[in-house]
């Protein structure tokens, strides 16, 4: 079975600029969420997404936004970039809202901005 | 608030054990253990549940101590292959509306 993808794999803007980042889920995992993790340090929650309904917010500013479609994939915006936004940027998926389930992260999404 | 991970780094040789730690000064619902090689996504090992209940991969070992809100991850005889970032994430609440909070990571260096 194919695990989780993300694209794009490696993405550079420059400050002020606008970014989309896409993940598809593992089949029938319905649940996605969104984790930043920047050098040195481990994932930090951004959002996650249940049945296309946003259930949990990070302590991250307005510019972030992301919403999940009707087939359980979902887009991560950020607006207005700064250069403090360079992180690798991960999607991970489990069957259901809850965390008494696995997680299971893709590759990746490394944002650089300059 | 961020779990306190221990040590932050280990040296071994091939086929010696090492114990990671993992403390919380919250409650938790769950602990979930991953290894995140240098460059690569973090790939899940374990989830540890209150009540008792473990999920994870045969060759991983951990426990979960309740009421110290603390949790150990076990690799015995360890491979090469071990070598990575170990990071634990806990769940307070259980719904997921908080997301995991992931530690600082240990560094695992095995030699051969």
């Amino acid at each position: 079975d194919a695990g989780v993808t993300q694209s794009p794999t490696h993405l550079i803007k420059t400050r002020g600029q606008h970014v989309t980042l896409r993940c598809s889920p593992i089949s029938g995992h319905k649940s996605v969420s969104w984790y930043q993790q920047v050098l040195g340090q481990g994932p930090q929650f951004i959002f996650q997404y249940y049945e296309k309904e946003e259930r949990g917010r990070g302590n991250f500013p307005d510019r972030f936004s992301a919403r999940q479609f009707p087939n359980y994939s979902s887009e991560l915006n950020v607006n207005a970039l700064l250069l403090g936004d360079s992180a690798l940027y991960l999607c991970a998926s489990s069957p259901h809202g809850g965390y008494g389930n696995e997680q299971f992260f893709g590759p990746g999404t490394r944002l650089t901005v300059l | 608030q961020q779990p306190v991970q221990s040590p932050q780094a280990v040296i071994l040789r091939e086929g010696e054990d090492a114990v990671i730690n993992c403390s919380s000064s919250k409650a938790l619902y769950s602990v979930h253990w991953y290894r995140q090689k240098h460059g690569e996504a973090p790939v899940f090992l374990m989830i540890l549940l209150k009540g008792g209940e473990q999920k994870g991969h045969e060759k991983i070992s951990a426990s979960f101590n309740e009421k110290k809100q603390q949790s150990s991850l076990y690799l015995t005889a360890s491979q090469l292959s071990y070598s990575g970032t170990y990071f634990c994430g806990t769940d307070e609440a259980g719904g997921g509306a908080d997301g995991l909070t992931f530690g600082k990571g240990t560094h695992l260096i095995i030699q051969p």
